[in-house]
């Protein structure tokens, strides 16, 4: 089955770099996405990566997948205020169904 | 700001009211998704339109009626829902209806909150 974990919580000082983690066990997604939750809000598609690559760089984002370890990181340069949210990992399995799989969602916090 | 907009943006309704929740979009998306999401939890998926069809029922209950009307709007139905129902519903749309290789990003709307007394 699908099962897609992370760590509940995450605190780093402005300035410094985030590193939030993703695990997952199925090994047939297609895709692998990164959204962003502030609070009383939905949620906000910050980048993806296909299954074949390894790396993808978007400004301050950086997605790095490990296919044979099942793990997705995203790291956030230069993090500010602002980055504070609660931050998921999704997996999309694909074929002939959008089954997007959600991560159980890591907060990050921001200290100034 | 979300190209997947919800109506509206909080409900309350009693056990035996029937209310509708609202989403549209007009990106040219052909997927449709009904998503619910309790507070602290990721989000899960209730329902799956492609192309206008029910493609995915994630065995959600009955009180929860989904509807397609057009490719652009998708809306939920609720009768005699239980306050465990209360929640943030998301609505979200994809490019891709599911039978090509190619499966687009999901994008969200930014939900209905329910509360159900």
């Amino acid at each position: 089955g699908e099962d897609v974990e992370q760590s509940l919580f995450l605190s780093v000082r402005e300035g410094d770099s985030s590193v939030i983690n993703c695990t997952y066990t199925d090994s047939s997604s297609t895709y692998l996405y990164w959204y962003k939750q502030e609070p009383g809000a939905g949620l906000q598609l910050l980048t993806y990566i296909f299954s074949n690559m390894d790396m993808k760089q978007d400004q301050r984002l950086t997605v790095l997948l490990n296919k044979k370890d099942k793990h997705l990181s995203l790291r956030i340069a230069d993090t500010q205020t602002g980055d504070s949210a609660i931050y998921f990992c999704a997996v999309l399995y694909g074929g002939a169904t959008n089954k997007l799989i959600f991560g159980t969602g890591t907060l990050l916090a921001v200290q100034p | 700001d979300t190209e997947v907009t919800q109506t509206p943006k909080h409900l309350v309704m009693g056990m035996t009211n029937k209310k509708s929740l609202k989403c549209e979009q007009h990106m040219g998306h052909r997927a449709m998704y009904w998503y619910k999401q309790k507070a602290k939890k990721p989000p899960e998926l209730m329902f799956v339109y492609s192309y206008e069809k029910l493609s995915i029922n994630e065995s959600v209950p009955s009180r929860f009626s989904p509807e397609c009307p057009n490719s652009s709007l998708l809306n939920l139905h609720l009768h005699a829902l239980q306050p465990e129902d209360s929640a943030l519903y998301l609505c979200a749309s994809s490019q891709d209806g599911g039978d090509s290789s190619y499966n687009s990003p999901l994008h969200f709307g930014n939900g209905t909150r329910l509360t159900v007394t």
